[in-house]
């Protein structure tokens, strides 16, 4: 089965604080990895995207993301959260023709 | 603003209506995509244009029915459709559709509840 899990349903963090969103995919090869974020009225917006090359990839908005093939694991990262980045997170794998397989999402929230 | 439009942005309809949800990219891609968002579930894909050809149907239920008069324009027709059919649709788009690494611009979606 090709998947990808995100363990935790929901975060919260303190502005300022760092944060970190875990995901795990299960698929043979490589795979096409993406963070997208979702937040209110604003539909879904890509941070990053991880195809190949440098494992450590940088997004938007302060967002970085590590794929490591030994635990099959493609975290999110940011070092200073702002509360303007509460929202719910989907990692999501790339397939052929534009498939995209999401998560369930982490939704995230952010406290004064 | 991503440039993929979608109206209605909600939406309340019976199941023995017909109703019809509209998604416009200004974009100039050449493929467009409906996702289906239901509460605590994975969103799913639904329908693939690619050169406004469908290629991809995942299994959705002939009570939803895809539309791409042009490459621009996606439609998806709604019909008798049942409670459980309640979620947020979704439209995007992209250039291309080969390859895992496509990138898509999502619209904000069309929250439907079906009564």
């Amino acid at each position: 089965a090709q998947s990808v899990t995100q363990p935790d349903i929901h975060i919260t963090v303190s502005e300022g604080a760092s944060l970190e969103l875990r995901c795990n995919y299960s698929y043979g090869a490589t795979p096409y990895l993406f963070w997208y974020v979702q937040s209110p009225g604003q539909g879904l917006q890509l941070l990053l995207k991880y195809f190949s090359g440098d494992t450590l990839v940088q997004g938007i908005k302060g967002f970085e993301a590590e794929f490591k093939r030994s635990q099959s694991s493609f975290n999110l990262r940011k070092p200073s959260v702002h509360w303007s980045d509460a929202a719910e997170y989907f990692c999501v794998r790339g397939s052929t023709l534009g498939r995209l397989y999401f998560g369930r999402g982490t939704q995230l929230t952010v406290w004064p | 603003e991503t440039g993929v439009t979608q109206t209605p942005r909600h939406l309340v309809m019976g199941m023995t209506n017909k109703k019809s949800l509209k998604c416009e990219q200004h974009l100039g891609h050449n493929a467009m995509y409906w996702y289906k968002q239901s509460a605590k579930k994975p969103l799913e894909l639904m329908f693939v244009y690619s050169l406004e050809e469908r290629v991809e149907n995942n299994s959705v239920p002939s009570r939803f029915s895809p539309e791409c008069p042009n490459s621009s324009h996606l439609f998806l027709h709604l019909h008798t459709l049942q409670p459980e059919d309640s979620a947020l649709y979704l439209c995007a788009s992209s250039q291309g559709s080969e390859g895992g690494g496509v990138k898509l611009f999502f619209g904000s979606g069309t929250q439907l509840s079906v009564l």
